[in-house]
């Protein structure tokens, strides 16, 4: 049980275009789900939190508007990296935990943007 | 400064050989600390959690020790594989489980 899944599982656009990662929790329900970008041989930065129906929380320094962030229900969560730039180029993990328990994380999202 | 430091950063062992990585922790209060394996590329895998009260968590072939009033845990990986090339991350909650303070990883090579 608790399987997170990501897709895509990575993707290549050009700078300026907007690309959309989707997180999904496959055996239970997630209350909270979380994103988070990891350069190379660097930590996982935390970037927000959502709760399914309510804004996402963004960390300090990540854009709001450039991070779009939908918790729509209960197993889904989605990030809209909007008009793309090479320095957004990273890999993406989002996590997913329901009440009481800890997180579990995706696969990852590699996103290189040209 | 980063509240969870890591050592060593990488290290290269031979296959079947045991290896010991350290974690040093500052985060508090304290909640529970977890190490996870990530392969390249892939996302963070739980191998095991500890709270305050555990000292010592096995999962296979990794020991994980917990000493919650130094602050450190340590995981030891006994008869290393090929498969357990990969980062190690130790990762520290005050919280429960919503915030997470994540170590850089070690980076370990398992050679044949």
């Amino acid at each position: 049980g608790a399987v997170v899944s990501q897709h895509p599982s990575w993707v290549i656009c050009k700078s300026g275009t907007s690309v959309k990662i989707e997180c999904r929790s496959l055996d239970f329900q997630a209350t909270t789900m979380f994103w988070y970008r990891q350069f190379p041989k660097q930590s996982l930065m935390l970037m927000a939190t959502s709760n399914e129906g309510s804004k996402a929380t963004y960390e300090q320094g990540v854009e709001k508007d450039k991070f779009l962030i939908n918790h729509a229900s209960l197993t889904l969560s989605t990030l809209t990296v909007t008009s793309a730039h090479p320095e957004d180029s990273s890999f993406y993990i989002c996590s997913a935990r329901k009440q009481g328990d800890e997180q579990y994380f995706g696969p990852g999202t590699r996103l290189t943007v040209t | 400064k980063n509240q969870v430091e890591q050592s060593p950063q990488s290290l290269i062992i031979l296959e079947g050989k045991n290896c010991t990585l350290q974690c040093n922790y500052t985060v508090s209060p304290f909640s529970n600390l977890r190490w996870y394996k990530q392969d390249t590329g892939r996302g963070p895998v739980s191998l095991t959690i500890m709270t305050f009260s555990e000292n010592t968590k096995s999962n296979g072939r990794y020991t994980a020790t917990l000493d919650a009033d130094t602050k450190q845990s340590s995981l030891h990986i006994t008869a290393s594989q090929l498969s357990d090339s990969a980062s190690y991350i130790c990762v520290v909650s005050a919280d429960g489980n919503n915030r997470l303070a994540f170590g850089k990883g070690n980076q370990v090579v398992v050679i044949p």
